[in-house]
């Protein structure tokens, strides 16, 4: 099993419209978790960090449920620009390695 | 600038040749990794150094070496490159911290496109 997973997509959604994205991980230990987005062939850029419970950053928020071992990101009013594909990334922080999910494509449709 | 630097960013090569890819951070951060991006893999893990001359394996360490004589520096050496290597290669950096706090986001350097023909 995977340490991360996320729906692969892609998500075709409308600009304007609100789109959720989950990720499991198979580590308890994690006990940090972020959000990167990554646009074709290009480096993975820090969206979202989530040390606690969750994080709110303008029209995006993560949430974190660990009984249940997942994130989500929600973005809200969808824009053009946030078209790219989301990473999910967790890291024990007892451990030395970050495990990365395989991403999830996004498009925002005029 | 902040900033995570890799060099080269294209690099075509033969099977056999060995090369280096340099990566350099300017964040004092104490840990750096390499990973590399295949389609439908995901990014994968290859070493990370948690400090000076500090490094481990990571997921996919096979025909990869590293090493770590500078907190800034971390390059990444493929002995004998073969074809199976040709990937999307990132440097990354992370750990600060920060009125006792300590932060583990990871900054990405722009990629290194490797072809091994």
């Amino acid at each position: 099993r995977k340490e991360v997973e996320q729906d692969p997509g892609p998500f075709n959604v409308p600009e304007g419209a609100t789109v959720a994205f989950n990720c499991t991980y198979s580590n308890s230990a994690s006990q940090s978790f972020f959000w990167y987005r990554q646009d074709c062939r290009k480096e993975p850029k820090l969206l979202m960090s989530v040390y606690s419970s969750g994080n709110e950053d303008g029209r995006f928020t993560a949430q974190l449920n660990r009984a249940s071992q997942y994130i989500s990101l929600l973005i809200r009013d969808s824009k053009l620009s946030d078209s790219a594909t989301y990473l999910c990334v967790a890291h024990p922080n007892t451990g030395n390695q970050f495990y990365f999910g395989t991403g999830t494509s996004l498009t925002v449709i005029p | 600038e902040a900033q995570v630097t890799q060099n080269p960013r294209y690099l075509i090569t033969v099977t056999g040749k060995k090369l280096t890819v340099t990566c350099s951070q300017n964040m004092n951060h104490e840990y750096m990794s390499w990973y590399r991006q295949d389609p439908g893999l995901g990014l994968r893990q290859i070493y990370y150094s948690m400090n000076v001359e500090v490094t481990d394996k990571g997921d996919v360490p096979e025909g990869y070496k590293v090493s770590r004589k500078e907190k800034r520096n971390f390059p990444l050496i493929l002995e004998s490159p073969s074809p199976n290597q040709t990937s999307l290669y990132f440097c990354a950096s992370s750990l600060s911290r920060t009125s006792g706090r300590v932060r583990y986001e990871q900054y990405f350097g722009p990629g290194t496109r490797l072809t091994v023909t």
